[in-house]
């Protein structure tokens, strides 16, 4: 069964550290990728996605992600985060044709530091 | 703006109780799911609909049952709650089309005691 790893399930940072959070799928065929946030009280949304030609993508707030076919991975960065990136960090994977249906994975749960 | 709304934001309920949890969004879409939400465990797929009166198992119904009557509702039913149902409940709705992005509601978390 397709299964999707986040590696860190607690991250504490200082204001302005860079970020990289660790996603890996196991699913070998075409998928498309997705990361998203969801900040405390509030409901998920979809921070950025991946179907695609240029495996590098950015999304809102300064985030982006690389899709690593190679490795099966679709790591979440952001050179500098805030205080305000506090949230949990999900990330998703569909297969090809699957319509949208979602695998998630175990979340990463993000703290920055005034 | 798009919204998916869930009825209730914070439950209670006994072992044995049946349980409702409603939600309906207003975005005419196609799709709509139910997950539960674990600390440690994210998003598991519970049911999933991709029209009225359709419903596709995920993967974890045992316990579970659904009812999409109405495009816009889909309500998510423990016909005899158990204490490992006590969870964050989430809803999410989506296109027909494959864009792979869900627009959820903001949960419901359930206590069953």
């Amino acid at each position: 069964a397709q299964s999707v790893s986040q590696h860190n399930h607690h991250v504490i940072l200082s204001e302005a550290a860079s970020l990289e959070l660790g996603c890996n799928y196991s699913y070998g065929g075409t998928v498309n990728l997705f990361w998203y946030v969801q900040y405390p009280g509030q409901h998920l949304q979809l921070l950025l996605k991946y179907f695609s030609g240029d495996p590098l993508v950015k999304g809102i707030k300064g985030f982006e992600a690389e899709f690593i076919k190679s490795k099966f991975s679709f790591n979440l960065r952001k050179p500098s985060v805030q205080w305000s990136d506090t949230a949990e960090y999900f990330c998703a994977v569909n297969r090809e044709n699957a319509g949208n249906m979602l695998t998630f994975g175990g979340g990463t749960r993000l703290m920055v530091k005034p | 703006d798009v919204k998916v709304t869930q009825s209730s934001r914070y439950l209670v309920k006994r072992t044995g109780e049946k349980v409702f949890l409603e939600c309906v969004q207003d975005m005419d879409h196609e799709n709509m799911f139910w997950y539960r939400q674990d600390p440690g465990l994210g998003l598991r797929l519970i049911y999933f609909s991709y029209d009225v009166k359709m419903k596709e198992k995920g993967d974890i119904p045992e316990g579970y049952s659904v009812s999409r009557e109405k495009k816009e509702r889909f309500s998510l039913i423990l016909e005899s709650a158990s204490t490992n149902q006590t969870s964050m409940y989430l809803c999410a709705s989506s296109s027909g089309k494959s864009t792979g992005e869900l627009f959820f509601g903001e949960g419901s978390r359930l206590t069953v005691l």
